[in-house]
């Protein structure tokens, strides 16, 4: 059964960089039709969708996070990572990691893909 | 592209029906919505796509519709384990968009 999991610091310097890992198991990111993609979720805000890759390295970023994400894939290790610049307390969230799934007809370089697996969640604080 | 769930909380008996409600502030392709379920502690969980597709392992109580700028997603014969927070979403173009969330509650 295919399982996400997150990791990385739990805590992190206001104007520092945040860095995520999800490790997929149970499955190949290298699939085709498949993107993998990170949300967060504060009560501030709810859920809001940060961006997705896939195992080539298209990125789709989020409007509001483009200017301070970073999205990457090591296939050798079935990882995605996540990396946000200039944090600040606002972005103190829960992370998922998800992995979505093309609608039809799919490749890297778009098409409509719903979320389908989701990891557990990291809680990330952003505090001195 | 706004999402706006209601009611806001639902409060319901084991037995009864739900039916959740979510507005676009624009119209779009019902091939482009989805719905999941979120309890404490957890993960959101898919239970529709496409507006009225059943995720894999999703019983058919669960059910959606809808078009244009009006879904909904009907909870039939409510189960003890069906109390949560329900969210829909847009993902047919970016952003991606969820909804606040409508909270189905107890009685």
């Amino acid at each position: 059964q295919l399982q996400l999991q997150e990791s990385g610091p739990g805590l992190v310097k206001p104007s520092e960089t945040l860095s995520l890992t999800c490790t997929v198991s149970g499955g190949s990111i290298r699939r085709s039709g498949l993107f993998w993609g990170w949300i967060r979720q504060s009560p501030a805000k709810g859920l809001e969708w940060i961006g997705h890759i896939c195992y080539s390295g298209n990125t789709y970023y989020n409007p509001s996070f483009a200017s301070r994400v970073t999205m990457s894939v090591d296939s050798s290790k079935n990882q995605i990572s996540l990396q946000m610049s200039s944090v600040t307390a606002a972005d103190t969230a829960v992370y998922y990691c998800a992995r979505l799934q093309g609608d039809g007809y799919c490749t890297c370089t778009g098409c409509i893909a719903h979320f389908d697996y989701w990891g557990q969640g990291a809680l990330v604080t952003v505090s001195s | 592209i706004v999402l706006t769930q209601s009611p806001g909380t639902l409060t319901l008996s084991p037995g009864e029906s739900a039916t959740l409600s979510c507005r676009a502030s624009q119209s779009f392709n019902s091939r482009y919505l989805a719905w999941f379920q979120q309890k404490p502690g957890q993960a959101p969980r898919l239970l529709m796509y496409g507006a009225s597709i059943r995720a894999t392992g999703i019983p058919d109580r669960f059910s959606g519709s809808g078009s244009g700028t009006d879904f909904a997603l009907t909870v039939s014969r409510l189960e003890p384990e069906d109390f949560a927070v329900y969210y829909c979403q847009y993902y047919g173009g970016s952003p991606y968009i969820f909804g606040q969330g409508t909270k189905l509650e107890i009685k």
